[in-house]
């Protein structure tokens, strides 16, 4: 079945340590793929997002993801995590023209000082 | 650019009363807009799509006679929550999709519906 899976539901670390944020998809084709940042009670924010190009893609607040097709992964890095990072962290995947996007369940990333 | 907006961003409501909430994008047209449901500590899941001036198609295990999408302009998208339940309440978040440009989509904040 197609899905989107991001196998950690929460992570702690350390603020200045490195993150990384796993995601996996199981599609036939290669998707669009994105990850989304939410604070508690608010909407979504675009980090980053891939669509073809370079594999290693940069976003906003310092993170950037890698496409891994072998893999099937879009994991999520920061060398260095900041306080207010910690918010639920979302991976999302579009099929070309399809227009359904799909969103993973999460993970929750808690900062401590 | 892209920013969608969504109002009320929070409404509280006596069950059994409808409540309705829009979705508006304010600097591009919205060919498709996208409703989804999130419960605390969830994922979001996708509850319909709608094109403009058309019916939404909805998704499998949503009722669509209680969550009536109206997408009448490029622009604006109404979700109306009607003979509303305390099991109804959610954070409900839509999106638009750019005419030229379906694989991404822009998401609005959100609104809170608690129902009493």
């Amino acid at each position: 079945a197609q899905s989107v899976t991001q196998p950690d539901i929460h992570i702690t670390v350390s603020e200045g340590a490195s993150l990384e944020l796993r995601c996996n998809y199981s599609y036939g084709a290669t998707p669009y793929l994105f990850w989304y940042v939410q604070s508690p009670g608010q909407g979504l924010q675009l980090l980053l997002k891939y669509f073809s190009g370079d594999t290693l893609v940069q976003g906003i607040k310092g993170f950037e993801a890698e496409f891994k097709r072998s893999q099937s992964s879009f994991n999520l890095r920061k060398p260095s995590v900041h306080w207010s990072d910690a918010a639920e962290y979302f991976c999302a995947v579009v099929i070309y023209n399809n227009n359904d996007m799909r969103f993973g369940a999460g993970t929750r990333l808690t900062v401590k000082p | 650019g892209a920013v969608v907006s969504q109002h009320p961003s929070r409404v509280i409501c006596k069950s059994g009363t409808s409540v309705k909430i829009e979705c508006r994008s304010l600097d591009f047209q919205a060919t498709t807009m996208f409703w989804y449901r999130q419960f605390p500590k969830q994922s979001l899941m996708l509850m319909a799509t709608s094109n403009e001036g058309s019916k939404a198609t909805y998704e499998q295990g949503v009722e669509k006679d209680k969550f009536l999408i109206n997408h009448a302009s490029l622009t604006l998208s109404t979700l109306t929550v009607t003979s509303a339940h305390p099991e109804d309440s959610s954070f409900y978040i839509c999106s638009g999709a750019r005419q030229a440009n379906y694989n991404e989509q822009f998401f609005g904040p959100g609104t809170r519906l608690t129902v009493l």
